[in-house]
């Protein structure tokens, strides 16, 4: 079955530093997303991509992040300097062409930010 | 308002009992609805997706939905102990692809 895969399974980083979270999306979908769950919190959607674009991004979603599609299968989360309240599983997903259609999630990247 | 709220539980419930988990949402235009279960640690996993009013069914697990009431629901027949996670509702609406969240309930299913 196909699935969505994310690295690195873990990170720790100094806050300040830059930090890449990888994705492999579903092969044939096209939308894109990127999500993070603070410890004891909800999900919390941080940007959606479409056609090589944002097509949606939340208020969490600041200039410190950036999200890139540099090839035909990756999908990236970039943040450039991180804060302490960064630290979070963050949750890559991907979906078809439908709307309503199923959101597929990766296993997730935890990051520690120290 | 919160957008999606669930009651956090935890529930508890005997092995081989029914389950039943709410959910309510703020949103009339609200229209496609989702469960997960997550496991600690652990991404969350679909379970089921509802469009329609009434009842849909998959093996044990059945949705239902109520737009005039603004409410989603999710029974487990027959749980057990592999059935112990968080049920997460989300919801997504109009053109928006994005899920919106509740906290999820914690769910016991006792031996």
């Amino acid at each position: 079955e196909p699935e969505v895969t994310q690295t690195p399974s873990h990170q720790v980083t100094q806050m300040g530093q830059e930090v890449i979270l990888r994705c492999v999306p579903i092969s044939n979908h096209l939308y894109f997303y990127w999500y993070r769950q603070i410890l004891g919190q909800k999900v919390e959607f941080l940007v959606s991509f479409y056609n090589n674009e944002i097509s949606e991004k939340s208020e969490i979603f600041d200039d410190q992040f950036s999200v890139e599609r540099p090839d035909g299968s990756n999908f990236t989360l970039k943040i450039r300097s991180t804060k302490l309240e960064d630290s979070a599983m963050y949750f890559c997903a991907s979906s078809g062409g439908r709307l309503g259609n199923t959101i597929y999630f990766g296993e997730g990247s935890w990051l520690t930010v120290v | 308002q919160k957008e999606v709220e669930q009651n956090s539980g935890p529930l508890s419930v005997p092995e081989g009992a029914i389950a039943s988990l709410n959910c309510t949402y703020s949103d009339r235009g609200s229209q496609s609805f989702f469960w997960y279960r997550q496991y600690s640690g652990k991404s969350p996993e679909l379970i089921m997706s509802i469009y329609s009013n009434g009842d849909k069914e998959d093996g044990r697990f059945t949705a239902q939905l109520n737009k005039a009431s603004q409410y989603v629901s999710l029974l487990i027949r027959d749980s057990q102990p592999s059935d112990s996670a968080t049920y997460l509702c989300a919801k997504n609406a109009g053109n928006n692809r994005k899920l919106i969240w509740g906290l999820g309930t914690s769910l016991a299913v006792n031996p």
